[in-house]
């Protein structure tokens, strides 16, 4: 299995301009999950989804936040329009419905000029 | 609500060191416990677990014990080695696992030859 899989590693974008970011989960993973990690704030849980449907979005920070989940194996997390303090290593993870824990993407490391 | 305090950081120790990160929870029913490592670069990856009181997870050397009494899961190698050398994440999660994790804020562990 070639894991959870995010695109792209790294984007440098202007203020102002939308990103998108993209995960693939590991086929059969009924749980798909969006973390931002921040050195002043860590990991923070922005958004997860239950077979593609989004459960518990409380931590998306503000209306310019948006993510979601047209099939099983893909989700996106958009930022429009994108702010300097949106700068930060998106990562995306997914799980089946037991403790094993989740699997991690390699992150995306965002940075807006 | 859910929370994890881990023992601030960074730590720097000797090759074959004894090593102790300590973890403290507070959660309103009975999560799973879990320690995951981040190397530079990359994504978070899970280490160990515990799902009940007194389990002990173990991998790589590294061990640690869900202990109920003191709502501790210190993470504990008897010898470390200078590919240890990575941010170790305690977390939690409540019913069973498939739902989100609670992260505590990542403790930077640092060996020298």
């Amino acid at each position: 299995d070639a894991g959870v899989i995010q695109s792209p590693r790294h984007e440098v974008t202007e203020m102002g301009q939308e990103v998108t970011l993209r995960c693939k989960p590991i086929s059969g993973h009924d749980y798909l999950f969006w973390y931002r990690q921040t050195m002043m704030r860590g990991l923070e849980l922005l958004i997860y989804f239950n077979n593609n449907v989004p459960i518990d979005d409380s931590g998306m920070p503000e209306d310019r936040f948006s993510a979601k989940m047209p099939n099983a194996s893909f989700s996106t997390l958009k930022i429009q329009p994108s702010e300097p303090r949106d700068s930060a290593v998106y990562f995306c993870a997914s799980t089946e419905p037991d403790a094993r824990g989740y699997t991690f993407g390699s992150g995306t490391r965002l940075t807006v000029v | 609500g859910d929370s994890v305090t881990q023992m601030e950081g960074p730590v720097t120790l000797s090759e074959e060191a004894f090593l102790t990160i300590n973890c403290t929870y507070t959660a309103t029913g009975y999560p799973s416990l879990f320690w995951y490592v981040q190397y530079p670069g990359e994504g978070l990856q899970l280490l160990l677990k515990a799902t009940k009181a007194d389990d002990k997870g173990s991998n790589k050397g590294f061990e640690a014990t869900y202990r109920k009494e003191t709502t501790s899961f210190h993470l504990e190698k008897g010898s470390v080695q200078v590919s240890d050398s990575a941010v170790y994440f305690c977390a939690l999660s409540d019913h069973g696992g498939a739902q989100k994790l609670v992260f505590g804020q990542g403790t930077r562990l640092t060996i020298n030859p």
